[in-house]
């Protein structure tokens, strides 16, 4: 099974700043990854897939780089709707796998 | 807008098996490039997926789960299931179900999740 570990476990941020997310996958999964958000008492939302496309509707604010065992998602310009737990994916191999999550919270 | 919606008992008895049903309206539903999952996530902690079936009616599951775990589809009406047995406490959790991406035309995996339900909330408790 891939391990997938996401860093920090949480990231104080102040509005109209940047943040960087980071997951390692514990074997290369090429850019077979995805990032979701998700917000107290709602389903997670996917926000971008094949490590860097972002999906339908998703601001041009999230981006994501990375191949094989490092990956980043950034938030260029945090707007109060983005606090929330992020978390990626692989998709590389079974079983699909998550990290643990990363809350990004108010400074 | 493609619409997945849970349903099923609220509350499920230990040793009992936990049966949930994922409704999908709004979208083509047995197409071939289509396929379906289930992730669960215990209060205040992460995401684990279950397992996930395909058009050919081939499944995937979880090997912590898979003795356990039966995901079925229902193409006359638009339903994916899953059964799990012999639930235990730690069976707790929000149960989602979930679309993938859409495999037509993709030279590559496309097994994230692009669309999900709401969840719904599965509590084992005698």
């Amino acid at each position: 099974e891939i391990v997938m570990t996401q860093s920090p476990a949480t990231l104080s941020v102040s509005p109209g700043e940047r943040a960087t997310l980071s997951c390692r996958a514990s074997q290369s999964v090429s850019t077979n990854v995805a990032w979701y958000q998700q917000k107290p008492g709602q389903a997670p939302r996917l926000l971008i897939y094949g490590a860097s496309t972002r999906a339908t509707g998703i601001p041009a604010r999230f981006s994501g780089s990375g191949s094989g065992t490092e990956f980043t998602l950034t938030i260029s310009s945090l707007q109060s709707e983005d606090f929330a737990v992020y978390y990626c994916q692989q998709y590389s191999n079974w079983p699909l796998t998550f990290g643990g999550g990363t809350k990004v919270e108010i400074k | 807008q493609l619409q997945l919606q849970e349903s099923g008992p609220g509350l499920v008895k230990p040793s009992e098996t936990l049966s949930l049903t994922c409704t999908v309206s709004g979208g083509s539903f047995s197409s071939s490039s289509y396929s379906w999952g289930w992730i669960r996530q215990p209060p205040g902690k992460g995401l684990e997926w279950i397992g996930s079936i395909y058009y050919s009616d081939s499944t995937n599951y979880n090997p912590s789960l898979k003795s356990r775990v039966t995901i079925s589809v229902d193409t006359s009406k638009n339903q994916f299931s899953l059964k799990v047995t012999s639930v235990t406490a730690a069976d707790t959790a929000i149960y989602y179900c979930a679309r993938h991406g859409d495999s037509y035309g993709s030279g590559s995996s496309t097994y994230y999740f692009e669309y999900w339900g709401q969840g719904t909330l599965a509590t084992v408790s005698s």
